[in-house]
């Protein structure tokens, strides 16, 4: 069974860096065609992605915050991290990890985290 | 940069069929994936690879992808199936690319 679980704080301040944790489970990332992504869901809008990074370490970001974003794995932790900087209060969303077994293919990812809420806030 | 396009919405009695579309250009040429999310749920994969249905996901949910339109077929809508679906494709040079989602609603 996969499960995905985020992991960060609930508060950061404007202009801080947000370090978010994805902890899985159930499937390894050295698997050929596994990936990891970050996808966020500002409150009653639209998902929007942020970045993915693949089982060969190839890593790709959003082309509107690639130079705030960092995607980082650590596969003997089952760890995928992503960092944030300056944050900003439009940076106020839920925040989800997902797993893809097809990024050779499509990248649909098959499971998801439960998502973290993080509110951007003085 | 590349954009899908939906409906914001649609509308469907139950029993009948929904159709949810996804637009892009030349669209028909990627791989196209459907979500759906209930309110406060994470999304769930309903289709894969244009017209591949996850294990579990009920055979009334269908999907085509030609030309310029991807689109995502409920036969015999029920109730349960009331939620924000959402397209995404993967694109050469904008990567994960996502739709800007649809609430379906079950009347």
């Amino acid at each position: 069974q996969v499960t995905l679980r985020e992991s960060g704080p609930a508060l950061v301040k404007p202009t801080q860096t947000l370090t978010l944790t994805c902890t899985f489970s159930g499937f390894s990332l050295s698997t050929s065609s596994m990936c990891v992504s970050w996808i966020r869901q500002p409150p009653g809008k639209a998902l929007e992605w942020l970045a993915i990074i693949d089982w060969d370490d190839d890593k790709y970001y959003s082309s509107s915050l690639k130079t705030r974003l960092t995607i980082s794995k650590d596969t003997s932790k089952n760890q995928v991290v992503l960092t944030m900087t300056n944050m900003a209060p439009v940076d106020t969303a839920t925040y989800f990890c997902a797993r893809s077994s097809r990024c050779t293919a499509g990248r649909a990812f098959d499971d998801w985290g439960q998502g973290t809420l993080l509110t951007v806030s003085s | 940069s590349y954009d899908l396009t939906q409906p914001p919405s649609v509308s469907v009695s139950p029993g009948q069929a929904a159709r949810i579309t996804c637009s892009g250009d030349d669209l028909g040429r990627k791989n196209v994936c459907w979500y759906q999310q209930k309110p406060g749920q994470s999304p769930i994969l309903v289709m894969y690879q244009d017209n591949h249905r996850p294990s579990g996901i009920p055979e009334r949910f269908s999907g085509a992808n030609s030309g310029d339109t991807a689109t995502l077929t409920i036969s015999g809508t029920q109730s349960m199936d009331e939620a924000d679906y959402y397209c995404q494709a993967w694109d050469s040079s904008a990567f994960v690319v996502f739709g800007g989602g649809t609430r379906l609603t079950v009347l």
